[in-house]
């Protein structure tokens, strides 16, 4: 089944402490996306990818990293620095096509519920 | 940058009821999405429809371009209709690939 994969599904992070959410695509889709979700809110962007090996910062990145090693795979890093990492993570995958990349149809795995003990 | 704003806020229905949900945004847009968030938290994409009209079975969406709205109509709306309902775009021009700013959403609750 194509689709996309998030793990694990429940996450729980100590201060001071950095945990890494997976995201795998079997899709063939060349961009992949974080987005964040607060209760009642809708969905902010943190990073997005295009292409292997680049990623650019999306409207909330601080205290968030990502790497983009392969073209299934865009792992988000929660670090120490985000202080209030208590929300509900999403990622989502497109295809880019032609030059103004505008034809997209976003999927999205089934998230990750992240809470501080 | 783009602002998206969706009504109503809530919704209440009786099951086998229709509705409207709109969302206005504030610039030009190249992307126009729909999504249904289930009480699981998955999103499903419903449309993409950055101009014209779709359907898709009990649902379709229309999006005016030039006007700056969008519309989704559920008919016959059943309780697993019940979720919330986003709007997200993508202003036109620039380099906005994919990033789709999203709408607050709306809180449908079908009830039998």
């Amino acid at each position: 089944d194509g689709g996309i994969t998030q793990s694990p599904k429940y996450l729980f992070r100590k201060e001071g402490q950095n945990v890494t959410l997976s995201c795998e695509q079997n899709l063939n889709h060349d961009a992949m996306y974080w987005y964040r979700q607060d209760p009642g809110q809708g969905l902010r962007l943190i990073y997005y990818s295009q292409i292997v090996n680049d990623f650019q910062k999306g409207d909330i990145a601080e205290g968030y990293s990502v790497s983009r090693e392969k073209k299934e795979s865009f792992p988000l890093t929660v670090t120490s620095a985000q202080k209030n990492p208590t929300a509900f993570y999403l990622c989502a995958s497109s295809t880019l096509q032609g030059w103004s990349a505008t034809n997209e149809k976003l999927f999205f795995g089934s998230g990750t519920q992240l809470s501080v003990l | 940058g783009i602002q998206v704003e969706q009504s109503p806020p809530d919704l209440i229905l009786q099951e086998g009821a229709n509705s409207t949900l709109r969302c206005n945004f504030s610039d030009s847009v190249n992307n126009l999405q729909w999504f249904h968030q289930n009480p699981w938290g998955q999103l499903i994409n419903l449309f993409y429809i950055p101009s014209g009209t779709k359907q898709n079975g009990r649902l379709s969406a229309t999006t005016v371009a030039t006007e700056r709205y969008s519309l989704l109509y559920i008919s016959s709306s059943q309780t697993t209709d019940s979720g919330v309902y986003f709007c997200a775009v993508a202003r036109a021009g620039g380099t906005s690939y994919g990033k789709l700013t999203f709408g607050q959403g709306t809180i449908l609750t079908v009830h039998p």
